[in-house]
């Protein structure tokens, strides 16, 4: 059975640092997404990672894929408060691509 | 990408009815999935719809309670039946895109059972 972890699960961060959220998977996948999502809104699709060693950025966010470590990293640069949403992380099943698992989320809060 | 919409947006509903919710995309779409989030909590999959066969459910999850519609490419509806107070989540409709690379989500249904 495949299982998503993300640590932290809630983080506090001052405006203008830098952090990382994990996300780790118990089986094999090479799919990989990251969504965020706002108070009482739905999910926008940030990520998708599709291969070992994939990096994508946009904005002050940069995620990666490590298949064979089965972690995925998102990482904020320069926070702002804007970014203060929660954070998903899903996996696609290597055998049935069609069932997608989440990570308990990670809830991000960007103080001045 | 695919535009997804979802009726009700919310609705407030008493304990042992039954409340349908309709997810209609602008394209046609093989899979659909239907996936519940209870208040703080992830994410769940409910179930997958494939039109023209019947509703893939999850383990915890039964047809029975939550029956599915998947009557063209575009269109699929969730059921809640008999409604209980944990029935209370948001219901989110989602849909698979180029070929399962990116998945798309609707604006979700709030559903709370008094």
């Amino acid at each position: 059975e495949l299982k998503v972890e993300q640590n932290p699960l809630f983080l506090s961060m001052q405006e203008g640092k830098n952090y990382t959220i994990y996300c780790n998977y118990s089986t094999t996948s090479d799919r990989l997404y990251w969504y965020r999502q706002d108070p009482g809104k739905s999910l926008e699709s940030l990520f998708v990672l599709l291969s070992n060693g994939a990096v994508k950025q946009e904005g002050r966010l940069m995620a990666s894929l490590d298949t064979k470590a089965r972690l995925s990293t998102l990482h904020i640069t320069a926070a702002v408060h804007d970014l203060s949403a929660t954070y998903f992380c899903a996996v696609a099943l290597e055998t049935s691509y069609d069932k997608v698992i989440f990570g308990p989320g990670t809830s991000l809060s960007v103080i001045p | 990408s695919a535009v997804i919409s979802q009726k009700p947006s919310r609705d407030i509903c008493q304990r042992g009815t039954s409340l349908t919710i309709q997810c209609q995309v602008d394209s046609q779409v093989t899979m659909m999935f239907w996936y519940r989030q209870q208040p703080g909590q992830s994410l769940t999959l409910i179930a997958t719809a494939n039109q023209g066969s019947e509703a893939t459910y999850e383990s915890g999850f039964v047809i029975d309670k939550f029956p599915i519609s998947r009557p063209n490419l575009t269109f699929s509806t969730l059921t809640v039946s008999n409604l209980s107070p944990e029935d209370s989540s948001i219901y989110l409709c989602s849909v698979e895109w180029r070929m399962g690379y990116e998945q798309y989500f609707g604006p979700g249904t709030r559903l709370t059972v008094t």
